[in-house]
């Protein structure tokens, strides 16, 4: 099955850096891959997601890129605000139909 | 519209005794998750249903736990007898369909003493 690696596990930026954020997956058939925001106590929400069809997709302040020959996508978050700390998770959609989740990094923007 | 329900939002339990916990999907949504996450960690898949069919419960410890989705809707999720290890956020999950956005439910904090 699909294995997704996370790193780091804990970011601290100062306000206006910029975050990076990595995974690696395991299953070169995976297609799909979001990012989910999960705030203390809260639910984990979609901030955005690529398919392997797109190497790039960007929002606003936040980007992911993909490379699927090293099966490895990250996510980007730049001018980084105080309401950006939180938990990030990103995910994996396997051949499978499985959706799996990295273990998270916490992130910490100190103004 | 109204997002994913999950019920209850906490419960305190003695281990040896049974819990359930009760998720009501997006309307519409075919596919349906059930999440364990630990304090600290990523979410854990226990079973994904689509429609009423379990097509992946291979992480689900099968001697205690149990889920059901009638009618392709509604889904339980319970655990008999539970263990003090059980203690974690229950998540529950669904998407339109498997490789679209997951929605996810406020989760039950389930504390086993």
């Amino acid at each position: 099955g699909e294995n997704v690696e996370q790193h780091p596990s804990t970011l601290s930026v100062q306000e206006g850096d910029s975050a990076v954020i990595k995974c690696t997956y395991s299953d070169s058939a995976s297609n799909y891959f979001p990012w989910y925001k999960q705030e203390l106590g809260k639910r984990p929400q979609l901030i955005i997601d690529i398919r392997s069809n797109v190497g790039e997709k960007k929002d606003q302040r936040i980007a992911v890129t993909l490379n699927k020959t090293a099966k490895h996508f990250s996510l980007h978050i730049t001018e980084t605000q105080p309401e950006d700390s939180a938990v990030y998770f990103c995910a994996a959609h396997d051949s499978w139909g499985k959706l799996q989740f990295g273990a998270g990094t916490q992130v910490v923007v100190t103004p | 519209e109204a997002g994913v329900v999950q019920s209850p939002r906490y419960k305190i339990i003695e281990k040896k005794q049974p819990v359930a916990f009760w998720c009501n999907p997006i309307s519409g949504h075919n596919t349906l998750y059930w999440y364990l996450q630990n304090l600290g960690q990523g979410p854990e898949l226990l079973i994904r249903y689509e429609n009423e069919e379990a097509v992946d419960d291979s992480q689900l410890p099968k001697d205690r736990f149990s889920a059901e989705r009638l009618k392709g809707v509604d889904s339980t999720l319970k655990i008999q007898p539970a263990e003090l290890g059980d203690s974690a956020v229950y998540l529950c999950a669904s998407s339109f369909r498997r490789d679209t956005e997951a929605f996810f439910g406020q989760g039950t904090r389930l504390t086993v003493v």
